[in-house]
């Protein structure tokens, strides 16, 4: 089955700016997961989407931060505007149902300068 | 939020030596899932443990749960250097939310 699929894989972009990753989880997977992974930590988790439905967006900065998944299949992850400790992967992951496991996509490297 | 905490941070290895990496928390686990991260790669998933004193084998890779379910643990026996990569537990929550520790990474001398 095709993976996760994410774009783009690198992103540079100055502070202030704002920026769009997307995510094509796998085909059938209810649920939709964007983590931040920051250089050295773990994943954190910034929204879960079940089907088109925010179940957990607990950690996700509203004030910079959005995403949507409107057909509950491609989901889009916004920062506007961008700031230095946003600097980070971007994650999305995938998984079939309830507790099943994630399938992460490759990510998306941001750097702000 | 509720954390799981890793230990230890880093642990570097001769190859063949074994390793240990624990995974403990305050609070009852309903369940833990372990990853496996490459350098430059991306989370994949090893394994999930659901019952108290369940014990799981993937071959050199042994998988604790406590019987407490307060605690698991990651044996790898005989290392390679194709093991190389941070390991993170993963507890489930409410939600299926999935919530990662900060992972062990481990490096492996030939």
């Amino acid at each position: 089955e095709a993976g996760v699929a994410q774009s783009p894989r690198y992103k540079i972009i100055e502070k202030r700016q704002s920026v769009a990753f997307w995510c094509n989880p796998i085909s059938g997977h209810a649920t939709l997961y964007w983590y931040q992974q920051i250089l050295g930590q773990g994943p954190k988790l910034l929204i879960q989407f079940q089907n088109n439905g925010v179940v957990d967006d607990s950690q996700l900065p509203k004030d910079r931060f959005s995403a949507e998944r409107l057909k509950g299949v491609d989901s889009t992850l916004k920062i506007q505007p961008a700031k230095l400790e946003d600097s980070a992967v971007y994650l999305c992951a995938s998984s079939f149902a309830g507790d099943s496991p994630l399938h992460f996509g490759n990510g998306t490297r941001l750097t702000v300068t | 939020g509720q954390q799981v905490m890793q230990i230890p941070q880093y642990q570097h290895v001769q190859e063949g030596e074994d390793f240990t990496t624990y995974c403990n928390s305050s609070t009852t686990l309903s369940n833990i899932q372990w990853y496996k991260q490459r350098p430059g790669g991306h989370p994949v998933f090893l394994i999930q443990l659901v019952k108290s004193g369940e014990v799981k084998k993937q071959k050199r890779l042994t998988f604790q749960f406590g019987e407490a379910k307060k605690n698991s643990s990651l044996h790898i026996t005989a290392t390679q250097t194709t093991d190389v990569g941070t390991y993170f537990c993963a507890r489930g929550g409410s939600n299926y939310k999935l919530t990662f520790g900060k992972g062990t990474l481990l490096t492996v001398n030939p």
